[in-house]
């Protein structure tokens, strides 16, 4: 199985707050696993990635979280302000392999 | 240092029309990679190319077809268009190809926004 599903389609948080994106896969080949942000009309922008061999990572405000065993990681955002009103995508992708499989997406919006 | 970029930015076609797409990698990076983007849907993986050759192809007809150049910039045909082929096309380039570390992360371009009625 290729698919990967994130969850919400959809979320508004107050300014400050941690906004929470949860994905999750099937196909236990896939070894990277990056973040992408998109603002509208622009090209998606990598936030930050993960690989399998480790539970966390973060780099600023943001912050990664796999769970191997479930296979699901989460993207969690710290004081979260209006301007990372955006739309996210995680992805997946197999070794050996340069596609990336995209979740859905995640219109967040952060209330001021 | 300048991204990738991609021409046209936007583009109005008519069902049954052939559009040519073009992609400048980012200066030095040498694997170029097509995706479709349908509205409000994450990109679909069409194509990847590494050093001219095909090196990936996703689930998507005949219709579409790519190459690269000598200067690693790329372009992407679709023929025959359809209603349904309406979307943001996007470009992304990384250095190497992935396994690499740092040097696979892919770098999207701002796209090109077809419409075709």
């Amino acid at each position: 199985q290729q698919q990967v599903k994130q969850s919400p389609q959809s979320l508004i948080v107050q300014k400050g707050g941690i906004p929470i994106i949860n994905c999750a896969y099937e196909n236990t080949a896939f070894d990277y696993f990056p973040w992408y942000q998109q603002f509208p009309g622009k090209g998606p922008a990598l936030l930050i990635a993960i690989r399998p061999d480790v539970s966390e990572k973060k780099e600023g405000r943001f912050t990664i979280s796999f769970n191997k065993s479930a296979k699901q990681f989460s993207l969690h955002i710290m004081d979260s302000q209006p301007g990372d009103s955006a739309t996210y995508f995680c992805a997946a992708r197999v070794f050996g392999n340069e596609k990336l499989t995209f979740g859905t997406g995640t219109r967040l919006t952060i209330i001021p | 240092d300048a991204g990738v970029t991609q021409s046209p930015t936007h583009l109005i076609k008519t069902r049954g029309q052939q559009v040519t797409l073009r992609c400048s990698p980012i200066s030095g990076h040498k694997s170029v990679s097509w995706y479709q983007q349908v509205l409000g849907q994450g990109p679909q993986f069409i194509f990847q190319y590494y050093e001219k050759e095909e090196r990936g192809r996703g689930n998507f007809p005949d219709r579409f077809s790519a190459r690269q150049f000598p200067n690693y910039s790329s372009e992407l045909n679709v023929n025959a268009l359809l209603l349904g082929d309406s979307a943001l096309y996007l470009c992304a380039s990384s250095l190497s190809l992935q396994g690499a570390g740092d040097q696979e992360t892919q770098y999207f371009g701002p796209g090109t926004r077809l419409l075709v009625l």
